[in-house]
């Protein structure tokens, strides 16, 4: 069975600018969860979407959004890019809601300059 | 909110010894302790879980504890290889709602 894969792998922005990554998760699964990684702040959450809702949000500003599909293919976007939004964004997938297995994505390296 | 700590922050075995990394979490509704290994350039790979009910799982020469009284879960990892070598991440999850609560992560280096 295919992985989660994220689309762009690297990505170079410059401030102001917005950007939208793009995460498809593994087959048959229906939550998608968006995670920020940094050297300082470490691995922080985002958002969770399940059946195209958005189910949690994490402490980052509304420039930070997304959204799912109904293939459940999820898109996260960033507007207005700060230099600190530069980071790595994973993006992990699950079966089901609630607490349990989620398999992560190689992420997508956002550089803004 | 959830807050996990995880120590050491570096790791240095050699190979065939045992390592050992340590994690406490602060909210009790956490029902669910994943831990991923992390190699250069790649995403979080999970590794073994274990969910509140369970005190102790194992898979081969990795294994997670769990203490539900004292807040603390462990990673062991027998035998230690060279490919071990990576960067470990311990998490909580409260179950409400799927979000991962991340420690701060450890770089295990094996020595051969």
């Amino acid at each position: 069975k295919a992985g989660v894969t994220q689309t762009p792998r690297y990505l170079i922005k410059t401030r102001g600018q917005q950007v939208t990554l793009s995460c498809s998760p593994i087959s048959g699964h229906r939550s998608v969860s968006w995670y920020q990684q940094t050297p300082g702040q470490g691995l922080q959450f985002l958002f969770e979407y399940f059946s195209e809702t958005q189910r949690n949000k994490g402490n980052f500003p509304g420039r930070f959004s997304g959204r799912q599909f109904s293939n459940s293919r999820s898109e996260m976007n960033v507007s207005t890019l700060e230099l600190g939004d530069s980071a790595l964004y994973l993006c992990a997938s699950s079966f089901s809601q609630g607490a349990g297995e989620q398999y992560f994505g190689p992420g997508t390296r956002l550089t803004v300059t | 909110g959830e807050n996990v700590e995880q120590h050491p922050s570096t790791l240095s075995v050699q190979e065939g010894d045992s390592a050992v990394i340590k994690c406490t979490y602060s909210d009790s509704a956490s029902n669910y302790f994943p831990w991923y290994k992390q190699e250069l350039g790649k995403g979080p790979q999970l590794i073994i879980d274990i969910r509140s009910n369970v005190g102790e799982k194992k898979d081969q020469r990795i294994a997670v504890t769990l203490n539900k009284t004292a807040k603390h879960f462990s990673l062991h990892i027998t035998e230690t290889q060279p490919e071990d070598s990576a960067v470990y991440f311990c998490a909580a999850d409260a179950g409400s709602a799927r979000q991962l609560t991340f420690g701060s992560g450890t770089q295990l280096t094996v020595l051969p």
